[in-house]
């Protein structure tokens, strides 16, 4: 199992970016997807999740109506749209994938891409 | 939002030391809860999932405990390859929160 993470940078506030997930190693389309963002120096945000068929997706209160969570199950690949970023916003940003309902019964984050890092600032 | 209540902040120990974190929730979230260890510069690795059950390929120094509101993660005999930080996980419901973070040190 390999979760590759392209698409970080530096962002101006107001600006957007967006974030790629490339999996490998599982079948992708069965399995719930989620980010999850940490703050340089300080601990861990559950950002957003999207669906094994992308139909469902939920989102942190901090980014609901700026962040869509997408995925292509034809190319194995998982974004994070992000528009209208703020300084806040600023972190390491990790894809992960969750076995619930696959490999388990509970839902956990077993499989964690490498972090992309996003610095909003002027 | 549920939120998670982790402690201590962080803890110093020998090695072969008996160590605990505990997790404290705002509210009933079951066994549904996992704890991470988190080396600088790495992303998050799973360790236990659903309170106790320990994540494949992990040593069984580490185990957990607890449902409801309260949850313990111990490491049986404390190992320098265990130095990191930990963090528990509520996945009960959405917004999925953490725990603010325990750092470990030898």
């Amino acid at each position: 199992v390999q979760l590759v993470q392209s698409g970080g940078g530096l962002v101006q506030p107001g600006g957007s970016l967006r974030l790629s997930c490339a999996a490998s190693g599982f079948t992708f389309r069965r399995f719930w997807m989620h980010w999850v963002r940490q703050v340089p120096g300080k601990g861990l945000l559950w950002v957003a999740r999207i669906s094994s068929d992308g139909s469902g997706t939920t989102y942190a209160d901090s980014v609901k109506g700026r962040f869509t969570i997408s995925r292509d199950n034809a190319r194995d690949t998982l974004f994070l749209q992000m528009n209208s970023l703020r300084a806040e916003d600023t972190g390491v940003y990790y894809c992960a994938r969750d076995p619930g309902g696959v490999l388990q019964f509970a839902d956990a984050l077993d499989y964690w891409g490498q972090g992309a890092r996003l610095t909003v600032s002027s | 939002a549920i939120q998670m209540t982790q402690s201590p902040s962080s803890l110093s120990a020998y090695v072969g030391d008996r160590v605990s974190i505990t997790c404290r929730a705002s509210q009933d979230i079951r066994n549904e809860l996992g704890w991470y260890q988190q080396k600088p510069g790495s992303a998050p690795k799973l360790l236990i999932y659903a309170a106790s059950t320990l994540q494949s390929g992990v040593p069984s120094r580490f185990s957990g405990s607890g449902s409801g509101t309260d949850f313990t993660l111990t490491i049986s005999s404390l190992q320098p390859a265990d130095i990191g930080t930990y963090y528990c996980l509520q996945e009960y419901n959405y917004p999925w929160t953490f725990g603010q973070g325990t750092k470990v040190e030898i």
